[in-house]
C-alpha cells in the first residue's frame, strides 16, 4: 500500500543529542500523527496535530504541521537512552476515507 | 485504565491450521482495525470496523477476515495461515474514522500479537 516518505531510515546518535525526523506526502493531510513503537510493543501516540502550521510539544519532543499540509517533523531534544525505538508518522489524506497511511519510521538508537 | 488489549501477546501455529487473534477495548470508541506489520516495516492496514460496517483493503488476501461481534470485541480470523502471514498483528481503535476535510482522532494501538508459524 501507499505509504508516507518518512527519513532518515535510522539514526544512532549520543546522548544529549537532538535528533530530527520528518515525513512528506505529495497528498495534503488534515491531521499528522507521531508514534513511537519499542520492540515487541504497539505503537503509542505521542503527538497529534490537526492545524498547519501547528508546532506542539510533549515533554522533550517538539512536533509541527507543516503550512504546506504535505509534511511533518518530529524532533527529540536532549535524547535520553529511553528514547531509543522507531518512530512513526501517520494520518489519513485528506482525500482518502477510512486509510490512514504509516511511514516507513524513523530507528533511533542513542548511545551513552 | 482504557486500554486496547489484545490476546495472546505470542500465538504458534501450524501451516495450514486456522487461527483467531482477539482484540478488546475499553475506550467504547466506534472504529477498530486490524493492521499486519512485518519487522523493521510499517503497519498495513488489513481491514477495519466503523461499527458494524466492515471494510476491507483491495490487498487484503481472502485468508483473513474479521469478525466484530460488538463494540468491545474484534477477531481476526486467520483460515489457512503459510509461512508469509507470521508477523506481529496490532488492533487499533479510534473514536471516529478518518474524514475528508477535517481534523481526525487518532489511533489507539494494543500490543500486538506475535504470530509464528512452524
Amino acid at each position: 500500500g501507499q505509504q508516507l516518505n518518512q527519513s532518515p531510515q535510522s539514526m544512532f546518535i549520543q546522548e544529549g543529542e537532538d535528533v530530527s525526523m520528518n515525513c512528506t506526502s505529495s497528498s495534503i493531510f488534515n491531521t499528522w500523527l507521531w508514534y513511537k513503537q519499542e520492540p515487541g510493543e504497539g505503537p503509542v501516540l505521542l503527538i497529534a496535530l490537526y492545524k498547519a502550521g501547528e508546532l506542539t510539544s510533549n515533554g522533550r519532543l517538539t512536533a509541527q504541521f507543516g503550512i504546506t499540509r504535505k509534511d511533518s517533523f518530529l524532533n527529540i531534544s536532549a535524547s535520553i537512552p529511553s528514547d531509543v525505538g522507531i518512530y512513526f508518522c501517520a494520518g489519513p489524506p485528506a482525500d482518502s476515507w477510512g486509510k490512514f497511511q504509516f511511514g516507513a519510521g524513523t530507528q533511533v538508537v542513542v548511545t551513552p | 485504565d482504557a486500554m486496547v488489549i489484545q490476546n495472546p501477546r505470542y500465538q504458534v501455529t501450524q501451516f495450514g491450521k486456522p487461527v483467531t487473534l482477539s482484540c478488546s477495548q475499553t475506550l467504547n470508541h466506534n472504529v477498530m482495525y486490524w493492521y499486519q506489520q512485518k519487522s523493521s516495516q510499517a503497519p498495513k492496514l488489513l481491514f477495519h470496523y466503523y461499527d458494524k460496517d466492515f471494510n476491507n483493503e483491495a490487498d487484503t488476501p481472502d485468508n483473513f477476515q474479521s469478525r466484530r461481534p460488538n463494540t468491545s470485541f474484534c477477531f481476526l480470523d486467520i483460515r489457512s495461515p503459510g509461512l508469509g502471514d507470521a508477523a506481529m498483528y496490532l488492533c487499533a481503535t479510534s473514536r471516529e474514522p478518518p474524514k475528508v476535510g477535517a481534523g481526525n482522532q487518532p489511533q489507539h494501538f494494543g500490543d500486538g500479537t506475535r504470530l509464528s508459524i512452524l
